[in-house]
């Protein structure tokens, strides 16, 4: 166990639905990143947070949006779903944001879009 | 800006005999650089991480990996290759002052009885 939570671990959705990816950090990380792991697209950054504040973004399309919460835990909200959505995507945390800082990463959510 | 890439996209090994896992990468400024390691249907785990100490850098498992800045270079070594060893492996490249990580695109190790 990383310390690093996801939820679900599954999901089988339909195109056009939305569905919430959530993501629990390591206890005391207060930075936290989403990526989407595809056979395709290999494994690529979509967002970080910073304790509650949006710190960087990679390619996240317009169609998925997150936020950081107070408490830390972060949400990944995908919308308009396409079937090319499916894939792994990963929440990681950090203490930081300097480029020592190692990541912990949870053990994903696979999101199958039928 | 920085940029990583892993020269193999797989590599294949019998058990007992060494691992070489290539890695070049292209960077600004000093950078951090990590190995990562994923087995199947799991999250990324740290490997190790080399932050401008010692070149030579240990990590978990047996693995360790050099820096090399005249090569741009830092591969990932183990001597002796394990069944367990069979999973993605990852190089990332980020600047020493910000999280803007860069994976490579993997490294598939499988390893043969």
């Amino acid at each position: 166990d990383s310390g690093v939570t996801q939820t679900p671990k599954h999901l089988i959705t339909a195109t056009g639905q939305r569905v919430t990816l959530r993501c629990s950090p390591r206890s005391g990380d207060l930075s936290v990143y989403w990526y989407q792991q595809s056979l395709d697209q290999g494994l690529q950054f979509l967002i970080q947070y910073y304790n509650g504040e949006e710190r960087a973004k990679g390619n996240i399309l317009e169609r998925f949006s997150a936020q950081q919460f107070p408490d830390l835990h972060s949400e990944l909200n995908l919308s308009s779903l396409e079937l090319g959505d499916s894939a792994l995507y990963f929440c990681a945390s950090s203490v930081g944001t300097r480029g020592a800082n190692v990541l912990t990463f949870g053990a994903g959510s696979r999101l199958t879009v039928l | 800006a920085q940029s990583v890439t892993q020269l193999d996209s797989h590599v294949s090994v019998s058990e007992g005999t060494p691992v070489l896992l290539r890695c070049n990468y292209s960077s600004s400024y000093s950078p951090s650089l990590f190995w990562y390691v994923q087995h199947p249907n799991k999250g990324l785990q740290l490997l190790l991480k080399y932050t401008s100490a010692a070149t030579l850098v240990k990590g978990i498992n047996g693995f360790e990996a050099e820096f090399k800045k005249s090569e741009t270079s830092f591969h990932l070594t183990k001597p002796s290759a394990h069944m367990s060893d069979a999973a993605e492996y990852f190089c990332v490249v980020t600047p020493y002052n910000n999280n803007d990580m860069r994976f490579g695109a993997g490294t598939r190790l499988t390893v043969k009885p």
